[in-house]
């Protein structure tokens, strides 16, 4: 019973094209993120949703948009693709959006761009 | 705005032995939580321990404890018997009261355990 998972755990794609990740947590959880670690494992929060409203951006470009369809879902749409964005994707979510709350990680989504 | 500093990119402990993980933040708040998570090979990020910084007692989880000084700005991981289990990389995180649902997260220890 995975509690937070992700989908596609690996993902290849060329310079320019567009690809979404996709999460899900089954934890009846209230609000949820995504994390970008790069290749030097710094760990840096992009969103963060709240029963589906977005209460963080974090100085992320416009190519990225987090969607969240209902409480249990956010999924990140990435268009046009660059090397940057070469890194792996962790998706979280907790109980709610108090500072006491722990956060529960997916296993990550490893993204290459060549 | 809120930073977390690890000043060890790496440490090493021999099984059985203690090791402790530093951690400083800097921060005007006067109310917020600190966490420490661990990131094994596997990847999967998992809570090791939570400290309230308006509590004065540190917090422990069996054998894992923090050594919170709060004047210092400071919350470091002290990890007894290490066992290779433990192998991983340690993350200090900051959230505050006030914009919860943001965590500003160190840079991260690499810790190895020698048999």
């Amino acid at each position: 019973d995975t509690a937070v998972s992700q989908t596609p755990k690996y993902l290849v794609t060329q310079m320019g094209n567009d690809k979404s990740i996709k999460c899900e947590q089954n934890l009846g959880h209230d609000t949820m993120y995504w994390y970008k670690q790069d290749s030097k494992k710094f760990l840096k929060i992009m969103f963060s949703y709240n029963n589906k409203e977005l209460i963080i951006n974090e100085t992320v470009p416009n190519r990225f948009s987090p969607k969240s369809p209902d409480k249990a879902h956010l999924n990140l749409h990435i268009n046009s693709l660059e090397l940057g964005d070469s890194a792996v994707y962790f998706c979280a979510s907790s109980q709610d959006r108090e500072a006491e709350e722990t956060q529960y990680f997916g296993p990550g989504t490893r993204l290459l761009v060549l | 705005a809120q930073t977390v500093t690890q000043s060890q990119p790496e440490m090493s402990v021999q099984e059985a032995e203690t090791v402790t993980l530093s951690c400083t933040y800097d921060t005007s708040e006067s109310d917020y939580y600190l966490f420490w998570y661990k990131q094994p090979p596997s990847r999967q990020m998992i809570l090791v321990i939570r400290q309230e910084a308006y509590k004065q007692q540190n917090a422990t989880e069996n054998r894992f404890s923090v050594n919170f000084q709060k004047a210092a700005k400071s919350f470091s991981l002290k990890i007894s018997d290490s066992q290779l289990g433990d192998a991983a990389m340690y993350f200090c995180a900051y959230v505050s009261y006030t914009n919860a649902g943001k965590s500003t997260f160190g840079d991260g220890t690499t810790l190895t355990v020698k048999p």
